[in-house]
């Protein structure tokens, strides 16, 4: 099983700061297979990067995503208050053929 | 515009069998490249992927859970449903469905139902 470790846990910004965001894979993950999602609470989550960098429909290009083999990052420039939520990224491959990250919130400091 | 909601109880005593449905509004299940996947989040946790079902039929399913989980379609309906037997408390969850279009090739979930709580006690 591939396990996806996001870190930091937790982390505290103010708006208008820049944030980056981890997810590290147990075994190399191909770059096209790498998503990433926003989950505000009480809601399901939203896709916002698919293939490791191409944003999804509607997402701002203030939200970027990088990164191969093993390493991949969430970076989010300038931080708006709608930013601040929980973020997930999610893999495709070996088995099980999905797997989620445990999560990163990104909360107000 | 493609639209996904789920159905099912919200309470299920530990031992039942839960079944829940997804109705898919805006797109065909029987269209080339369609998936339709089941997710859960128990309260404070982390997403799970629990099954997904394709346009042809093909399924898959969390080895972890696989004995306890079976997808189908029912294409004529627009549903998906998801059946989880011999329910217990720690499967308590929201549980999603979402559209994963498989021609895309990046097997990631871009459009997702709003969830449905299941809680499981007796």
């Amino acid at each position: 099983e591939i396990v996806l470790t996001q870190f930091p846990g937790t982390l505290s910004l103010s708006p208008g700061e820049g944030a980056t965001l981890s997810c590290r894979a147990s075994q190399t993950v191909s770059s096209t297979y790498l998503s990433w999602y926003q989950q505000k609470p009480g809601q399901a989550p939203r896709l916002l990067i698919s293939g490791a960098s191409n944003r999804a429909s509607g997402v701002p290009d203030r939200i970027s995503g990088s990164g191969s083999g093993t390493d991949f990052t969430l970076t989010i420039s300038r931080l708006e208050p709608e930013d601040f939520a929980v973020y997930y990224c999610q893999q495709y491959g070996g088995s099980p053929p999905f797997t989620f990250g445990q999560g990163t919130k990104l909360e107000i400091k | 515009q493609i639209t996904l909601k789920e159905y099912g109880p919200t309470l299920v005593k530990p031992t039942q069998t839960l079944t829940l449905t997804c109705t898919v509004s805006g797109i065909s299940l029987s269209t080339s490249g369609v998936g339709v996947g089941w997710i859960r989040q128990p309260p404070g946790k982390a997403l799970e992927w629990l099954a997904l079902i394709y346009w042809h039929d093909d399924k898959h399913y969390s080895p972890s859970l696989k004995s306890r989980l079976t997808v189908t379609k029912d294409t004529s309906k627009d549903q998906v449903v998801l059946t989880m037997t011999n329910m217990d408390p720690v499967d308590t969850a929201t549980y999603y469905c979402a559209h994963s279009d498989f021609w895309s090739g990046y097997y990631g979930f871009n459009i997702w139902g709003q969830g449905t709580m299941v809680t499981v006690s007796s």
